[in-house]
């Protein structure tokens, strides 16, 4: 299988706890996006990486939030201190830089806050 | 502000004929443009797609058409099939090469197609 992974499908968390996603992109991609998913809302941006440099952040990722690609290769997501709010499906795609190419998506990481 | 909108949540379509999805946008940097396929437990999956150079693109039995003076594209599925019951989202690019690639999408629309 050569798209993205992610894992875990489902976390299911208190609140005030930490939880970390992560994403394996398509191997050849350079890029890795991170993207967040809420009932009836398309997937809103957070952050992307270009190999292991973090180019852009959204301002919907507060301080609580931070992502890394250590080598360039597969990414985590942590959420620290979660909240309610936190709860939705969380999404990673990759694609490649500087070609007219869509992104492709893995099948996310829904995360439940109590 | 929603600068990519899918102002019909939802869709139904009898089997055979022809569905169209609807989506306008607001910012004219937007310069490609994208639809995804989603269905229930999975990531949303790539479509079509058109550049703002072109007015139509097709692909089998999908067709996208691109209005650049009334910021409006559409989808068309002829012909639709039970298959193709998933919820549709619109994406649009700011300037592909230069912005990083990211995507911007709406708020997507559930097509129903009955058999």
């Amino acid at each position: 299988d050569t798209g993205v992974s992610q894992n875990p499908r489902h976390k299911i968390t208190k609140r005030g706890q930490n939880v970390t996603f992560r994403c394996d992109p398509i191997s050849e991609h350079n890029r890795l996006y991170w993207y967040r998913q809420t009932l009836g809302q398309g997937p809103e941006f957070l952050t992307y990486f270009q190999n292991e440099a973090q180019l852009e952040k959204s301002r919907l990722l507060s301080d609580r939030f931070s992502a890394e690609r250590p080598k360039g290769s597969f990414s985590t997501l942590e959420i620290q201190r979660t909240e309610q709010g936190d709860s939705a499906m969380y999404l990673c795609a990759s694609g490649l830089q500087g070609g007219a190419m869509p992104l492709h998506f893995g099948n996310g990481t829904r995360l439940t806050v109590t | 502000d929603q600068q990519v909108k899918q102002n019909s949540p939802s869709l139904s379509v009898q089997e055979g004929r022809i569905s169209i999805l609807n989506c306008d946008y607001t910012n004219s940097m937007f310069d490609y443009f994208l639809w995804y396929k989603k269905y229930p437990a999975e990531g949303p999956t790539f479509l079509i797609s058109i550049s703002s150079i072109k007015d139509k693109n097709e692909d089998g039995r999908f067709t996208v058409f691109l209005n650049k003076s009334a910021k409006h594209l559409s989808l068309h599925i002829v012909p639709s099939q039970p298959g193709d019951s998933a919820v549709y989202f619109c994406a649009a690019s700011p300037n592909l090469y230069n912005q990083g690639g990211k995507l911007i999408f709406g708020q997507g629309t559930e097509l129903s197609v009955k058999p």
